[in-house]
């Protein structure tokens, strides 16, 4: 079946203009997740979501970043004002997380941000 | 503190050779999961395993194997006969059971492996 989808693959944008990622999930899975991972670094995790509440938003950076998930599927991550060091790759992962226990997550391709 | 530790930020080897790559853990958990993923320079991270931590028996899949050791915290990987299309970047993660916040991961830094033809 599809995996996980992103868009858009690549973003460039200016220094203080908003943005918004979007991340389709693999279909029935109900967790998902948000890292950052900068050039050459590992990964950063942002936010995590079970269904469309998010119990985990611990790693936001700042209060530009926010994220929302509704349906129970697709997620939008949120950057506000972006700062040339918000440029990174924005990488979405989901989980099936079904009747508990630790659930493998699945990586989507990423969206690179540039912010100039 | 680290849960996850991947000491070796790169690593070159040649074509053929076998390359090992370490993983140490910190958890205070009795249940938790170990992974390994790979990302090559498309950068899409693909998963290649997961371990439960009752489960210590090594494993083997073609020139791949892990080998986890609870009394040293270490999932480590190994690669036989490595080829060019190793060439990636490896991550290693740990996963806890958090009653409140759902599975949470914990990855290492990553280690960079590249393969000389």
């Amino acid at each position: 079946g599809a995996g996980v989808s992103q868009s858009p693959s690549n973003k460039v944008t200016e220094k203080g203009k908003d943005v918004e990622l979007r991340c389709d999930p693999i279909s029935g899975h109900t967790a998902l997740y948000w890292y950052r991972q900068s050039l050459g670094q590992g990964l950063e995790f942002l936010i995590y979501f079970q269904g469309n509440s998010a119990p985990d938003k611990s790693g936001l950076p700042s209060d530009r970043f926010s994220a929302e998930r509704t349906g129970g599927s697709v997620s939008t991550l949120t950057i506000q004002r972006t700062q040339q060091e918000d440029s990174a790759v924005y990488l979405c992962a989901s989980s099936f997380r079904g009747g508990g226990g630790i659930d493998t997550q699945y990586f989507g391709p990423g969206t690179r941000l540039t912010v100039l | 503190a680290q849960k996850v530790t991947q000491a070796q930020t790169e690593i070159s080897v040649v074509e053929k050779e076998d390359v090992t790559l370490d993983c140490v853990y910190e958890t205070r958990d009795t249940t938790y999961y170990l992974f390994w993923y790979k990302q090559p320079p498309s950068g899409e991270l693909v998963f290649l395993i997961r371990r439960n931590s009752f489960d210590e028996q090594n494993e083997i899949s073609g020139r791949y194997s892990w080998n986890f050791q609870k009394s040293t915290s270490s999932f480590n990987f190994t690669i036989t006969a490595s080829q060019v299309v190793d060439s990636a970047v490896y991550f290693c993660a740990l996963s806890e059971a958090a009653l409140n916040t759902g599975n949470q991961f914990y990855f290492g830094t990553g280690t960079s492996l590249t393969v000389i033809p």
